[in-house]
């Protein structure tokens, strides 16, 4: 069974970091691009970062700024979302959430989500 | 940057069709995805690559896309359908986007 299970979040003040986890099993990492998704209080979904199965490829939304840093660990079947110069605005739950592929192709959807992790930016 | 446009909210009778657009500059020429999303929970992929149905989705969902609008269509409605939609897709280049979400509601 697939799981994605993230950790990390809490409250943090403007301006300051906090790093997101997300330990995965049930596949085999390193054969999948993987991705963050946030999603505000009462707001949709919004894309925050993609990484392929071997790290060589990262993206991330422009409206971050350069503010946040995605990698992974495939040894330790784990991604992570380094997030620095906190803003209010970045208070949301974050999703994990696996790439899916049909015969080594990329589908560019999500088929898998954890349960997602809150982060809360508050003075 | 690319945008896709959907409704705020679709209304729908137990056992009717609801039709839920996203709309977006040559989105026929992409592909576009669909995830249904209830109250405190994880998304769920529900539409693929237009028309594929992931392992476990009800055949009651089905996608269309062509031109510039995508579209999920959920035939026989039913209470447990009622949730957020969104539709997702890849940009060509390097981003993800997601629509704004529909809220279905079943009356």
């Amino acid at each position: 069974e697939v799981q994605l299970v993230e950790s990390g979040g809490g409250l943090v003040k403007p301006g300051g970091s906090l790093r997101l986890s997300c330990a995965a099993s049930g596949f085999t990492l390193n054969t999948y691009s993987m991705n963050w998704v946030r999603q505000a209080p009462g707001k949709g979904l919004e894309w925050v970062s993609s990484i392929s199965s071997s790290s060589s490829y990262i993206y991330s939304a422009d409206s971050l700024k350069g503010r946040f840093t995605i990698s992974r660990d495939n040894t330790k079947n784990s991604l992570f979302l380094q997030m620095n110069s906190l803003r209010v605005e970045d208070t949301a739950v974050y999703y994990c959430a696996r790439e899916g592929i049909a015969v080594a192709a990329n589908l560019h959807c999500f088929d898998y989500w954890g349960q997602g992790t809150l982060v809360t930016v508050s003075s | 940057s690319y945008e896709l446009t959907q409704s705020t909210s679709v209304s729908v009778s137990p056992g009717q069709t609801a039709s839920i657009t996203c709309s977006g500059d040559k989105l026929g020429k992409k592909y576009a995805s669909w995830y249904q999303q209830k109250p405190g929970q994880s998304p769920v992929l529900v539409i693929y690559q237009d028309t594929k149905r992931p392992s476990g989705i009800p055949e009651r969902f089905s996608g269309s896309n062509s031109g510039n609008t995508a579209t999920l269509t959920i035939s026989g409605t039913q209470a447990m359908d009622e949730a957020d939609y969104y539709c997702q897709a890849w940009d060509g280049t390097t981003r993800y986007v997601f629509g704004s979400g529909t809220k279905v509601t079943v009356l």
